[in-house]
């Protein structure tokens, strides 16, 4: 149980372009999911925090206008890069709260800018 | 601000040996303690939770929590080459995890 997909879970894009990343709670419903980014060799770093229908609270530093986090349902959030540049390059993780204050992980995206 | 310790690494460990990993955090207010499993290139794995102080043992896992000390360790019996990875810490305050930077552990055949 308690298992979150991530799609896709490899994107290379040209600069200027958006990118979706879609993450999925398969086996169960969460009211707040998590996106996180981490850069190589660095730890999680929390992006934001999606709460389903309501708008997502942003960590200091993180850009909302750039980063469109839509939690539409239970089980879907998904994640816009918006006019992507070779800084934004980075592993997108999401995470999924099970209830019980747990947080399950997806596999991630691997965002390349070119 | 809320801040999670952990040491680096990399630690060092022959393999059928205990790995010591530890973990120190500041929020008193801390109620739920998490430690993640996290292979190169790959997303973070839950291994173990704990709420409450004292030992928790799963596997060769042991977590311990002493919340007095604000200090949250997990022991690894019996390593094994594939433990090799990043140890994350999180602790939650308040439907939220805070990790700690993490620390890279290699066992060695």
């Amino acid at each position: 149980g308690a298992v979150v997909s991530q799609h896709p879970s490899w994107v290379i894009c040209k600069s200027g372009t958006s990118v979706k990343i879609e993450c999925r709670s398969l086996d169960f419903q969460a009211t707040t999911m998590f996106w996180y980014r981490q850069f190589p060799k660095q730890s999680l770093m929390l992006m934001a925090t999606s709460n389903e229908g309501s708008k997502a609270t942003y960590e200091q530093g993180v850009e909302k206008d750039k980063f469109l986090i839509n939690h539409a349902s239970l089980t879907l959030s998904t994640l816009t890069v918006t006019s992507a540049h070779p800084e934004d390059s980075s592993f997108y993780i999401c995470s999924a709260d099970s209830g019980s204050d747990t947080q399950y992980f997806g596999p991630g995206t691997r965002l390349t800018v070119l | 601000q809320k801040e999670v310790e952990q040491n680096s690494g990399p630690l060092s460990v022959p393999e059928g040996a205990i790995a010591s990993l530890n973990c120190t955090y500041s929020d008193r207010g801390s109620q739920s303690f998490f430690w993640y499993r996290q292979y190169s290139g790959k997303s973070p794995e839950l291994i173990m939770s704990i709420y409450s102080n004292g030992d928790k043992e799963d596997g060769r896992f042991t977590a311990q929590l002493n919340k007095a000390s604000q200090y949250v360790s997990l022991l690894i019996r019996d390593s094994q080459p594939s433990d090799s990875a990043t140890y994350l810490c999180a602790v939650d305050a308040g439907n939220m995890l805070t990790f700690g930077g993490g620390t890279r552990l290699m066992v060695k055949p």
